[in-house]
């Protein structure tokens, strides 16, 4: 059964750089990508990027570019996403998502449980 | 961007009926050279992530009960409960996969009635 499991909740001060992982289980890695989106507290879904894991190819949503950073460790099935300069509207639960195929154009299942980021002073 | 619009926001609906909601793209989704629509439907229940329903518009993904189903072709859509079950409340959001930046539905909340 395929599976994404995130990196637990994390709390920052704004101007900080957080990490989130996305491990993926029971499927090939390297067939899919894994788009990431982030969900503000009583708010809708919002894309952030998204990158392949066939080919390290990388598309990021202009809101977070120059921000965001998204990576893949093929040995452990690992996938990251990196947000920096955090502000308090960066507050979210953020989640990865598995997309089949070789780019974004597709849906997205699973999904991971989801990593709240509180930014704080 | 395409702006994707669901209506209504909130829905309320008895356990039986019919419960219907709509998506409508500022673009087309359709690719005519596979003429597959670009677009997916989600159930998402407090607390937890987002669950696939719908994909390519009408496909049933695996597993979800044959209650729900999706119609609709270009730019406007429909997912459509045929008979409400208690289960089922939750938002529910379009997504299209057209083109970048992948956007969604701003959601649409259902209730019992």
């Amino acid at each position: 059964q395929v599976q994404l499991v995130q990196s637990g909740a994390e709390v920052k001060q704004p101007g900080a750089s957080v990490m989130v992982s996305c491990k993926a289980s029971g499927h090939t890695f390297s067939n899919y990508g894994i788009s990431w989106v982030r969900q503000a507290p009583g708010q809708g879904l919002e894309w952030l990027g998204w990158i392949s894991l066939y080919n390290g190819k990388k598309t990021y949503a202009q809101k977070v570019q120059g921000r965001v950073s998204m990576i893949t460790d093929t040995s452990t099935n690992t996938a990251y996403m990196e947000l920096r300069s955090l502000r308090s509207d960066d507050t979210a639960v953020y989640f990865c998502a598995r997309v089949e195929g070789e780019n974004e154009h597709n849906r997205f299942d699973p999904w991971g449980q989801g990593t709240p980021v509180i930014v704080s002073s | 961007d395409i702006v994707m619009t669901q209506s209504p926001d909130s829905l309320a609906v008895s356990l039986g009926e019919r419960a219907t909601i709509n998506c409508k793209s500022s673009q087309t989704v359709l690719y005519t050279s596979n003429k597959k629509n670009y677009l997916a439907w989600y159930q998402q229940k407090p607390g937890q992530s987002p669950k696939l329903l719908i994909y390519w518009a009408s496909t049933r993904e695996s597993g979800v009960p044959d209650r729900f189903s999706g119609s609709g072709s270009g730019t406007d859509f429909t997912l459509t409960i045929s008979s409400l079950q208690a289960e089922d409340v939750a938002v529910y959001y379009c997504h299209q996969y057209y083109s970048v930046p992948i956007t969604f539905g701003q959601g649409t909340r259902l209730e019992i009635k």
